[in-house]
């Protein structure tokens, strides 16, 4: 099946810090991908979609100017969160949505995400 | 506002055992059902998934049974084993884009 690779797995930053969320698709093209959020045993929810060479387009509550998102190509995602606070703790997982095959949305393993 | 509702939220289950994990949606424009599994710490994976059009579909031990006139949909795990205790997810799209995701269900197996 596709490949979404997803990099760091955890990373544990200072309060006020910025930290970056890579997203890869490793097997094919993916124009549109998405960032979730997870709490623990919780459900996915949806942040923001992302499609290549345009505006991410945030969730409703999802704040823009905190979680920086850029697909600058085809098979890149980056999430920044910005001035990290200890609520932005969280599990941030990321999708690729695979066009040429059966048009479903391939998961990356996330990243864990530690604001002391 | 859930717009898949899944159930039961946790379910234990015998080493050889049915696990069967139950979802239900209002939106009639959900157009693909797909389940995924998910391990602690990792991202969800795709497990199995099913067209509206579709009544059943089975993969090894995985079947999804699918009622398009009750609007439900239900996940069956047939010879469970411990290696399948999860948190499973029900999920369904609407078009292309969105992915909405039932609240999940913790499965143990008990040996």
């Amino acid at each position: 099946g596709a490949v979404v690779s997803q990099h760091p797995s955890w990373v544990i930053c200072k309060s006020g810090t910025s930290v970056k969320i890579e997203c890869r698709s490793l097997d094919f093209q993916a124009t549109t991908m998405f960032w979730y959020r997870q709490f623990p045993k919780q459900s996915l929810m949806l942040m923001a979609t992302s499609n290549e060479g345009s505006k991410a387009t945030y969730e409703q509550g999802v704040e823009k100017d905190k979680f920086l998102i850029n697909h600058a190509s085809l098979t890149l995602s980056t999430l920044t969160v910005t001035s990290a606070h200890p609520e932005d703790s969280s599990f941030y997982i990321c999708s690729a949505r695979d066009l040429g095959g059966r048009n479903i949305q391939y998961f990356g393993a996330g990243t864990r995400l530690s604001v002391l | 506002q859930q717009q898949v509702k899944q159930s039961p939220q946790s379910l234990i289950v015998q080493k050889g055992g049915i696990s069967i994990i139950n979802c239900a949606y209002e939106n009639t424009a959900f157009d693909y059902f797909p389940w995924y599994q998910q391990f602690p710490g990792k991202g969800p994976a795709l497990l199995i998934a099913i067209r509206p059009d579709v009544s059943e579909k089975k993969e090894g031990r995985f079947t999804i049974s699918f009622n398009k006139s009750a609007k439900q949909f239900s996940l069956h795990i047939m010879d469970s084993q411990p290696g399948d205790s999860a948190t499973y997810f029900c999920a369904a799209y609407e078009g292309a884009q969105k992915l909405v995701f039932g609240q999940g269900t913790r499965l143990t197996i008990n040996p």
